[in-house]
């Protein structure tokens, strides 16, 4: 099983708005990512966690604030977004040893107002 | 045939016919490389991977090579469907302590007329 779940699938909120993206693995995975992906342009890598803790920080704006509650699940906090954010946000996990094969979720479709 | 558009490259082909989607690569210390073709509206799906010490690779219909002296990455996809229709990314990655990082290729949009 290679599944990494996301919810919610579509998310429409405004500027003042606060959201949360969810993100859950039952593979085992100890590292976990979030990526943002404008339309016809490849995944660009935002946040990284490796056993619940974080490594990996793309210079990523403040109003976006990532939490590893546990090894299996991975959150993304929205508030104050601009229009500018609104993509396609996808989350992926890989195994520690061997790991270097990333699997992704289905994405969560953001539009800011 | 295949057309470089603003932002993503195209490849249109017959169904039945063989696809190749050609990728280059920047870093010649890459050990690791992966296909994933993303469908529209989803995210991307890990179709077959290949490490350095090897030039080829082959699943089911899809056959990966790897050129190291020119930095280069195909897939080959043989007697395509419609439903092979999505974008293709190519990726090399780097392992890390306990993750890995991607970087991917441009992306091609592979085409399928039935």
């Amino acid at each position: 099983d290679t599944e990494v779940t996301q919810t919610p699938k579509h998310l429409v909120m405004g500027m003042t708005n606060k959201k949360s993206l969810k993100c859950e693995q039952h593979m085992g995975h100890r590292a976990m990512y979030w990526y943002k992906q404008k339309a016809k342009k490849p995944p660009e890598l935002m946040f990284v966690y490796s056993y619940e803790k974080l490594s990996i920080n793309e210079s990523v704006p403040s109003r976006f604030s990532p939490e590893c509650p546990n090894s299996s699940l991975l959150n993304l906090h929205l508030h104050a977004l601009q229009p500018e954010d609104s993509a396609l946000y996808l989350c992926a996990s890989s195994q520690k040893y061997g790991g270097e094969t990333q699997y992704f979720g289905p994405g969560t479709r953001l539009l800011v107002l | 045939g295949e057309s470089v558009g603003l932002h993503l490259p195209t490849l249109s082909v017959q169904e039945g016919d063989n696809s190749i989607i050609n990728c280059a690569y920047s870093n010649s210390a890459s050990d690791y490389f992966i296909w994933y073709k993303q469908e529209s509206g989803k995210g991307p799906q890990f179709i077959i991977d290949i490490r350095s010490n090897m030039d080829k690779r082959q699943g089911q219909r899809v056959t990966v090579l790897l050129n190291k002296t020119v930095k280069h990455l195909s897939l080959q996809i043989a007697a395509t469907q419609p439903g092979d229709s999505a974008v293709y990314f190519c990726a090399e990655t780097t392992s890390n302590s306990g993750y890995s990082t991607l970087t991917f290729g441009k992306g091609t949009m592979l085409l399928v007329s039935p």
